[in-house]
């Protein structure tokens, strides 16, 4: 399975400011997923990031709110933008698993908290 | 809309005991129905899938049943210790190779 680490694991933002978290991943990997666990709830996906082409984002969730890059086959950011204390969450990168049934391996998450 | 309900109450079971955890699911035809553990302040661990054409797997202590008929799954932790204390969350994929979460359920096992 990947090793997968994220950064960073936690943060306390001002209302208005952005975020950009980042996810490292130990092998080449063709789809990376990014989630929001907000207090008590369970995992909601945000978007997918293939490597070279623009993220799939879920229903609810906009590229100017969440910009996803995904430069290579290893690495990719989100950036939480103009952030306001709804946004307050854990964010969880994942990766697909070797063969075809859509089994995932995460990150850490990164804890947000914004004031 | 598709919706996955897990037991929302936690499930506090005595050490020795086998863990009976619950996955419904309505508005889905998942190809693969999936639990994973999380322990507070990580990120999910995978630990068993099981196909739609399959009715049981098991991997050590763990049992996963699945029965597309009534849209349900069971996770079964035989022989359970403290260590097996966790939310417990199921996770169904069709298509796109997308996950959807259920709520999860937090298992206590006490000695």
């Amino acid at each position: 399975s990947a090793v997968i680490s994220q950064k960073p694991s936690r943060d306390i933002c001002q209302r208005g400011t952005s975020l950009t978290i980042q996810c490292q991943v130990d092998s080449q990997v063709t789809m990376m997923f990014w989630y929001r666990q907000q207090p008590g709830q369970s995992l909601t996906l945000i978007a997918t990031a293939n490597q070279g082409s623009e993220a799939t984002y879920e229903s609810g969730f906009v590229i100017d709110k969440f910009p996803i890059s995904r430069p290579n086959l290893t690495f990719s950011t989100l950036t939480v933008s103009n952030m306001s204390p709804e946004d307050s969450s854990i964010y969880l990168c994942s990766v697909e698993g070797s063969g075809r049934t859509d089994t995932q391996y995460f990150g850490p998450g990164t804890r947000l908290t914004v004031l | 809309s598709q919706k996955i309900e897990q037991n929302s109450e936690a499930l506090n079971i005595q050490e020795g005991k086998t863990a009976t955890l619950t996955c419904n699911y309505t508005n889905y035809s998942p190809a693969y129905l999936q639990w994973y553990r999380q322990d507070p302040g990580r990120g999910p661990v995978f630990l068993l899938l099981i196909r739609e054409n399959e009715k049981e797997k098991r991997k050590e202590r763990l049992k996963v049943t699945f029965d597309t008929t009534l849209k349900q799954s069971l996770f079964h932790i035989t022989a359970s210790q403290p260590a097996d204390s966790a939310t417990y969350l199921c996770a169904l994929s069709g298509t796109a190779s997308k996950l959807t979460f259920g709520t999860g359920t937090r298992l206590q096992v006490t000695l």
